[in-house]
């Protein structure tokens, strides 16, 4: 099992220009998530899905877009990139059940510049 | 408002030694704690986990304690190794069917002196 991939590893944009990153899972896990990890924050959460079409906003969704059309996949969007989006973005899932801890599986990350 | 908070940035240690990671929260509601483990270029992987029902979890030379009174858990690493140099993320989550999220503070970089 791959676990959880993303694509790709790293991204320079320009100022205003789009993007999607790709998240894929071979565990056949119901939720997804997507975080962005900046320095002296933490991991912070953008959106998720808890299952195959449906989306929720996080704590920090503005500036991002995504869709969750295959149970596998969850993609993040950039429709018009800013400086401030310059992060490592992290993809994770899960598979709540009664008695689990929540644990998520994360992904390796993306490094996302934006100049 | 940060319902998780690690107030130590950084920690060092000596090999062989006990390694204290600690982290507080706010929101009552929590009912399962996490800790992440994370080196430099990787994501977060799971380490230990404890129910708000328990107040100590261990596994080899991890263990969480939890003290719920005053809102805060530990997690305690005997002995301590080189391999354990990394980031530590403490995570929290509210059981809300539906909307199982993870809470994480802003994390304490460990590193183990040889």
């Amino acid at each position: 099992n791959a676990g959880v991939t993303q694509t790709p590893k790293f991204r320079v944009l320009k100022t205003g220009q789009s993007m999607t990153l790709l998240c894929a899972q071979d565990m056949n896990h119901e939720y997804m998530y997507w975080y962005r990890q900046d320095p002296g924050m933490g991991l912070r959460l953008i959106h998720y899905s808890v299952g195959e079409g449906t989306t929720a906003k996080g704590e920090v969704p503005d500036g991002y877009n995504v869709s969750r059309l295959k149970k596998q996949n969850f993609l993040l969007g950039l429709e018009s990139a800013a400086p401030s989006q310059t992060s490592v973005y992290f993809c994770a899932s899960s598979f709540p059940r009664v008695g689990s801890s929540y644990e998520q599986y994360f992904g390796p990350g993306t490094r996302l510049t934006v100049t | 408002d940060q319902q998780v908070k690690q107030n130590s940035p950084s920690l060092s240690v000596q090999e062989g030694r006990i390694s204290i990671l600690n982290c507080d929260y706010t929101n009552s509601m929590f009912d399962y704690f996490l800790w992440y483990k994370k080196y430099p270029a990787e994501g977060p992987t799971f380490l230990i986990s404890i129910s708000s029902i328990k107040d100590k979890n261990e596994d080899g030379r991890f263990t969480v304690f939890l003290n719920k009174s005053a809102k805060h858990l530990s997690l305690h690493i005997v002995p301590s190794q080189p391999g354990d140099s990394a980031v530590y993320f403490c995570a929290a989550s509210a059981r809300i069917f539906g909307n199982e999220k993870l809470t994480f503070g802003t994390g304490t970089r460990l590193t183990i002196i040889p």
